[in-house]
């Protein structure tokens, strides 16, 4: 069964820092791969995919995340971190189509000023 | 501009009686979700459905009854045999077909409370 792992429950950062947020995952082919952004209180918009290709994707907001399929991984990645980034972050796999996703537990991002 | 819907988006509950959570879609897709979230626990799947009138159960559909009459509206409702039906409900829809990985998009959510 496929799964997911995030493994920093929360992270601080100060704004202007770099920030990356790890992923891993199991799952038994090539997987699809989503970052989702949750501002508190609202529902989850999604930052960027891979499916194929290059394996560095560009997302919204000046998000970036690259895969790595030997380490199973997909680490999310933004070079200067702005206060409104604070929110939590999930990692999710898929099977094609979107289907039956599993995310990851989240990672709560703080923003000090 | 299509998206989901979600209402209300706060909604209290006594204990007891059952509450029905809507969800509306004008994105066209086929399969629609209800995911459950609470504090540190991240997302976890209630009932989805990849066509009109089926649906299946998903990781926690206990105490909860789903419907999907239409292609548009997915709605849930949260019975009195939920022990703990406190959270934040969130609704979600996807394509099946088409282009692959094309992910979720999600509604604002309902907090439902019970009290």
């Amino acid at each position: 069964a496929q799964s997911v792992t995030q493994p920093d429950i929360h992270i601080t950062v100060s704004e202007g820092a770099s920030l990356e947020l790890r992923c891993n995952y199991s799952y038994g082919a090539t997987p699809y791969l989503f970052w989702y952004v949750q501002s508190p209180g609202q529902g989850l918009q999604l930052l960027l995919k891979y499916f194929s290709g290059d394996t560095l994707v560009q997302g919204i907001k000046g998000f970036e995340a690259e895969f790595k399929r030997s380490q199973s991984s997909f680490n999310l990645r933004k070079p200067s971190v702005h206060w409104s980034d604070a929110a939590e972050y999930f990692c999710a796999v898929g099977e094609n189509y979107g289907q039956n996703f599993v995310f990851g537990p989240g990672t709560r991002l703080s923003v000090l000023p | 501009d299509g998206g989901i819907t979600q209402s209300p988006k706060y909604l209290f509950r006594k204990e007891g009686q059952n509450v029905t959570l809507s969800c509306e879609q004008n994105l066209n897709h086929d399969a629609m979700y209800w995911y459950r979230q609470d504090p540190g626990q991240g997302l976890r799947l209630i009932y989805y459905s990849q066509i009109v009138n089926d649906f299946q159960k998903g990781d926690i559909a206990e105490g909860y009854s789903v419907s999907r009459e239409k292609k548009e509206s997915f709605p849930l409702t949260v019975t009195s045999a939920q022990k703990n039906p406190t959270a934040f409900y969130l609704c979600a829809s996807s394509i099946v077909t088409g282009t692959p990985g094309f992910g979720y998009t999600f509604g604002s959510g309902t907090r439902l409370t019970v009290v």
